[in-house]
C-alpha cells in the first residue's frame, strides 16, 4: 500500500501567490481530512470530507482557503493568495468508514511563503 | 481555552528510563483517546488507542485514561533512541473530528 500521497513535498512561494497543495488518499478510505501543524498552534484540522462531501470546514482561516475532492482519489487545497503567516506543514490524511481512531497522515506539504 | 493541553516539553531521558507523558482535556463528551507518535519530518502514526478509563498495554507502551480528571498518559518503558519523537495525544467525541494536543518532543540519549 503506498500510503497517502501528497505533493508537493516542499513549496517556497512569494506573498500573493496561489498555492495549492495536492493529495492522494488510500484507495478505498471513505474520509479525507487536511490537517496544518505550525509550532505555535500545533495541529489543526481546516476541513474533512466524507465520500468527497465536505463535511466541516470550520477550521478554515479564511475565504483564502478552499479545499474540492473531485472524486473518491484526488482532493486539493488552494491558498489564494498566499501570505507569509500560512507558513506551515500541511497534512492529508484518511481513514475507512470502520476504523474510527485510526487515521493514516501523508507525509505532509512543507510550504513557505515568503 | 483549548480542549486538549499538553506539555510540549522537550523532555530528554538517558536510554532505559521511563518517559512520562501527560494530557489534560476540558470536554466529558470525548471518548476515544489516542496518541500519536510523529518522527521528524513525517506525518503522525497512530500509536495506542483506548475509549475507557484504565490502562491499556502494547509492548514497552501503556496508556492511562482517567474520565474522572480529564486526565490522560503515556508510559514508554526501557525507552530506545529509537523512540525519540514528537508525541500528541488526541482526543475525540462522536463526530470523528481529532482534537490533538501540541506534542511533547521526546529525546532518548544513547
Amino acid at each position: 500500500d503506498a500510503g497517502v500521497i501528497q505533493s508537493p513535498r516542499h513549496e517556497v512561494t512569494e506573498m500573493g501567490q496561489e498555492v495549492t497543495l495536492r493529495c492522494k488518499p488510500i484507495s478505498g478510505h471513505d474520509y479525507l481530512f487536511w490537517y496544518r501543524q505550525t509550532m505555535m498552534r500545533g495541529l489543526e484540522l481546516l476541513i474533512y470530507f466524507n465520500n468527497n462531501v465536505p463535511i466541516d470546514d470550520s477550521g478554515m482561516p479564511e475565504d483564502r482557503f478552499s479545499a474540492k475532492m473531485p472524486n473518491a482519489s484526488f482532493s486539493t487545497l488552494k491558498i489564494q493568495p498566499s501570505e507569509p503567516r500560512d507558513s506551515a506543514v500541511y497534512f492529508c490524511a484518511s481513514r475507512p468508514a470502520a476504523a474510527g481512531n485510526t487515521i493514516y497522515f501523508g507525509e505532509g506539504s512543507w510550504l513557505t511563503v515568503v | 481555552q483549548k480542549e486538549v493541553e499538553q506539555d510540549p516539553g522537550p523532555l530528554s531521558v538517558p536510554e532505559g528510563a521511563i518517559v512520562s507523558l501527560n494530557c489534560t482535556y476540558s470536554n466529558s463528551a470525548f471518548q476515544y483517546f489516542m496518541w500519536y507518535r510523529q518522527y521528524s519530518r513525517k506525518g503522525p502514526e497512530l500509536l495506542m488507542y483506548t475509549y475507557s478509563s484504565g490502562n491499556k498495554e502494547d509492548g514497552r507502551f501503556t496508556a492511562q485514561v482517567d474520565k474522572s480528571s480529564k486526565y490522560i498518559s503515556l508510559f514508554i518503558r526501557d525507552s530506545q533512541p529509537s523512540d525519540s519523537a514528537t508525541y500528541l495525544c488526541a482526543i475525540r467525541g462522536n463526530d470523528y473530528k481529532l482534537s490533538f494536543g501540541a506534542g511533547t518532543t521526546v529525546t532518548v540519549r544513547a
